[in-house]
């Protein structure tokens, strides 16, 4: 009940393209969802986060969608660049305050 | 307006030896939180402390790790006698006000490997 679980694990896309990655959870009781973004050797940065009464949040090139009813949770990045490339962590945050994290996805954008 | 401090960035001990990572948090930040990355694997929760208290220690191995966030200077996480098994990068987060509904804040993480 405590798992977030993120698809895929590894994702190449092309510069230009749309990078996709989803993330599903059964706790209902979670109630803010955040994206990390992690380069090699560096921590997790935040780089957008959604609460559950909002069904899409846009911040310039990302985007999250939140489906409350089936607990899914998904973010786009739109005209991804190489710069891009870097494991993505979604999470949820518990009653305690702790993150869980899915199980990341590494992207790479090809030139 | 720094960020969360974490040090040493890299630390090498050989089994047995003890292991001390440090964590300043971001100013005005009375909320620290500690997870552990192993290797090819996400972010693991550890241990959730606000000054001088441990709030939720949950995701804390039962023995040889222990954390502490004294009323002056920064959080400790330390490793006694460290194992093979214990080689990860541990990150340290922050937050203003804790809970479910706050943003928490990483550091750079500190490597640790275990000869």
């Amino acid at each position: 009940q405590q798992q977030v679980k993120q698809s895929p694990q590894s994702l190449i896309v092309q510069k230009g393209g749309i990078s996709i990655i989803n993330c599903a959870y059964e706790n209902t009781a979670f109630d803010y969802f955040p994206w990390y973004q992690q380069f090699p050797g560096k921590g997790p940065a935040l780089l957008i986060a959604i609460r559950p009464d909002v069904s899409e949040k846009k911040e310039g090139r990302f985007t999250i969608s939140f489906n409350k009813s089936a607990k899914q949770f998904s973010l786009h990045i739109m005209d991804s660049q190489p710069g891009d490339s870097a494991t993505y962590f979604c999470a949820a945050i518990n009653q305690g305050g702790k993150l869980i994290f899915g199980q990341g996805t590494e992207l790479s954008v090809k030139p | 307006n720094a960020g969360v401090m974490q040090n040493p960035r890299h630390l090498v001990r050989r089994r047995g030896q003890e292991a001390r990572l440090r964590c300043s948090p971001m100013k005005g930040h009375s909320h620290v939180y500690w997870y552990r990355q192993l290797p090819e694997e996400g972010l693991k929760f550890m241990v959730y402390l606000q000054k001088e208290n441990i709030i939720d220690e949950s995701g804390m191995p039962k023995e040889r790790f222990s954390a502490e966030f004294p009323k002056e200077g920064p959080s400790i996480l330390r490793i006694q006698q460290v194992v093979r098994g214990d080689s990860a990068a541990y990150f340290c987060a922050s937050s203003p006000q804790g809970g479910r509904r706050d943003t928490q804040y990483f550091g750079p993480g500190t490597r640790l490997t275990v000869l």
